[in-house]
């Protein structure tokens, strides 16, 4: 079936590390895939996309590479900031043409200072 | 402009009271999307319209759940005889297209809590 799953959190860093938040996905065919992100208090937003096969999308000093050998969609960041302690969720397209997005169970990040 | 709002922001319900909790998305926005987000878990897919059309129900739980958008701006999710397991963060988004793979924007969901 169709399904996300992402590495269970949660993750403490302390500022300045690197970051990796693991995400597969199942899916036929090549569906875009997302990260959102939810910061304390507000609602999911999203951070970035990836529309096709090998494209990355970045945004905020995150990164994610579509890497379709894999099916993955990992996030990165060279060095993270305490104002990015939040929790990541990893997402697709339900199906191909469809309407609902599948979330991943999300990570939850905390940086200490 | 104003984003994705919701109200109540908490709600307290006995079991077997119904709710009613509002969606008010962003102007123009075509599509609509409930999520309900269980503790420690991401948003589960529940309904989904295109204007007041409810072109997708099929995350609904059970028939106690129905959602309307009947001019195709604000949205209602209405859960009758609510039960502990209802307890959950109901997220509302929108988006601009129709097609599913482009931005939904969120709101900051509604707390129901049944006792």
């Amino acid at each position: 079936g169709n399904s996300v799953t992402q590495m269970e959190g949660p993750v403490t860093l302390s500022e300045e590390a690197f970051l990796t938040i693991n995400c597969t996905y199942t899916a036929t065919g090549y569906p875009s895939l997302f990260w959102y992100v939810q910061y304390p208090g507000e609602g999911l937003q999203l951070l970035l996309k990836a529309t096709k096969a090998d494209d990355k999308g970045s945004n905020k000093g995150f990164e994610a590479t579509y890497r379709k050998e894999t099916t993955s969609f990992h996030l990165e960041k060279g060095s993270v900031q305490v104002s990015d302690s939040a929790v990541y969720f990893c997402a697709r397209p339900g199906r191909a043409g469809g309407f609902k997005t599948i979330f991943g169970a999300g990570t939850r990040l905390f940086v200490k200072a | 402009g104003a984003g994705v709002s919701q109200s109540p922001r908490y709600k307290v319900a006995k079991r077997g009271q119904d709710v009613a909790l509002r969606c008010d998305p962003i102007s123009g926005h075509v599509s609509l999307f409930w999520y309900q987000q269980a503790l420690g878990q991401g948003p589960e897919f529940l309904t989904y319209f295109q204007n007041e059309a409810q072109l997708d129900k099929s995350g609904l739980p059970s028939d106690r759940f129905f959602a309307e958008r009947p001019e195709g701006s604000v949205s209602t999710l209405k859960i009758q005889r609510t039960q502990q397991e209802d307890s959950a963060v109901y997220l509302c988004a929108s988006s601009l297209t129709p097609e599913g793979g482009y931005e939904q924007y969120f709101g900051p969901g509604t707390r129901l809590t049944v006792t």
